[in-house]
């Protein structure tokens, strides 16, 4: 049951593209298309962007996107907003438990 | 309007025990699997336990397996998490969520508020 892993920081100034990994193993991001992120604001619950690796609820922006690619998924925040600045969380279904990444603290320039 | 509101965090002392709640509304609660999830002061979200619907399938996770039970009474549409032999590296908001679509593989599509544990050494 190790987490995901996540780079710690990632940065990007308004008006440009943002991608954050998520590496898992086959056990977990590799093995099922059960991967969703979540974005966090400082004292706030976790808010779900995208789910089953590339689908978005209904009210989140068109500008997050994700993918994956063997045992990595990733999420991508095109046209960086000043609101887009927070923590971001991939998660996997594993089967017999869920796991959640390390976690990615987005900062808009 | 879906409604995840968790309750019964507090000061507790190493070794003692809790019982959380998370009172659910605005949806059939019935029809879904339902986790907890925990994040420490300043650190990451990490996933706790998941039940089924019918209560007869529960996971946990390794770190707080014989120790934490989950359970839910859904004529009350409430999820209950009991916490014995509490330690210190328990401390944590713990948050309640819904699994999408009524599956354990769903995504957490709603989320509680969080309510606070803390364990003192």
């Amino acid at each position: 049951q190790s987490a995901l892993t996540q780079p710690p920081s990632a940065s990007g100034s308004p008006g440009q593209s943002v991608t954050i990994s998520c590496t898992g193993t086959s056990s977990d991001v590799g093995g099922y298309n059960y991967v969703s992120w979540f974005q966090q604001y400082p004292g706030k619950a976790p808010k779900l962007m995208i789910y089953e690796v590339s689908k978005r609820p209904s009210g989140v922006p068109d500008r997050f996107s994700g993918s994956k690619s063997g045992n990595t998924a990733s999420l991508t925040v095109s046209g960086l907003q000043a609101e887009d600045e927070a923590d971001y969380y991939c998660s996997s279904y594993a089967g017999s438990n869920n796991v959640f990444g390390t976690g990615t603290k987005v900062t808009v320039l | 309007e879906v409604q995840l509101v968790e309750s019964g965090g507090g000061l507790v002392q190493s070794g003692g025990s809790l019982r959380l709640s998370c009172a659910a509304s605005g949806f059939t609660f019935s029809s879904y699997w339902m986790h907890w999830v925990r994040q420490a002061p300043g650190k990451g979200l990490v996933w706790v336990s998941r039940i089924n619907s019918a209560e007869t399938n529960t996971t946990y996770a390794d770190s707080v397996k014989g120790r934490f039970t989950i359970s839910r009474d859904n004529a009350k549409n409430t999820l209950y998490l009991q916490m014995n032999s509490l330690r210190a590296e328990d401390t944590a908001v713990y948050y309640c969520a819904r699994s999408s679509g009524g599956y354990s593989y769903g995504a957490f599509d709603h989320w509680g508020q969080g309510t606070l544990v803390t364990v003192s050494s």
